[in-house]
């Protein structure tokens, strides 16, 4: 059971901008980096986001990653039909003895 | 260029141990910050993060799945193994492997491989 929750749909038209939000705790979120990854439809994960806010090489600058506190939000700027696909935040989470890596509950991007 | 693939058995029963190998290229894991991790996500489900060996031979484990985990390396193989015991129907699932560096978590995942836990 995932400890970060995240919306479970999002959606937009073309050209507009869409907000994906991602609840943790002071032990995730509030302590450490964040990563969002893009899962499209049958296929593998792809890293989009690592470090809160920093994009691989090759990623488009219409997404972007930011954090305040306990939470994080990725946004998808001109909305494209390709952008399509479930979302996931990711974090280390620190609360016991060893820390552990948890992902977010995912986010369905529908492009209306 | 950095490739991961998953490799194992399609199809266990209840209560057995499967053993899952993935044999990746591109990379070395005995280079210092790199790891390789296994993910996993069942049908119509979210992603789930299991274990993560480093390059060091430290290892990290889901919680919730701990007792039931190993994750091991072979480096001149470039082969890192998962078993899980106990298998269960809960554990049905698509299984991925993925590399790490540094603070690049999981920047490349193999192709994934499912796994049915069935009778």
């Amino acid at each position: 059971q995932s400890v970060l929750t995240q919306p479970p749909s999002a959606s937009g038209t073309p050209g507009q901008r869409v907000t994906i939000s991602c609840s943790g705790s002071s032990s995730n979120i509030g302590g450490n980096y964040v990563y969002w990854y893009q899962q499209l439809p049958g296929t593998a994960p792809k890293l989009l986001i690592y470090r809160n806010n920093q994009r691989p090489s090759g990623v488009p600058d219409r997404f972007s990653g930011s954090k305040s506190g306990t939470s994080a939000s990725l946004a998808i700027s001109g909305l494209r039909s390709e952008d399509e696909a479930d979302y996931y935040c990711a974090a280390w989470d620190d609360s016991l003895s060893s820390p552990y890596y948890v992902f977010g509950t995912g986010t369905k991007v529908t492009v209306l | 260029q950095i490739t991961l693939k998953e490799s194992g058995p399609t199809l266990v029963k209840p209560t057995q141990t499967l053993t899952l190998t993935c044999t990746f290229s591109g990379f070395s894991l005995s280079t210092s910050g790199v790891g390789v991790g296994w993910i996993r996500q069942p049908p119509g489900k979210a992603l789930e993060w299991l274990a993560l060996i480093y390059w060091d031979d430290d290892k990290r484990y889901s919680p919730s799945l701990k007792s039931r985990l190993t994750i091991t390396k072979d480096t001149s193989e470039k082969q890192v193994v998962l078993t899980m015991t106990n298998m269960d129907p809960v554990d049905t699932a698509t299984y991925y492997c993925a590399h790490r560096s540094g603070d690049l978590h999981f920047d490349y995942w193999g192709q994934g491989t499912l796994v049915t836990v069935s009778s």
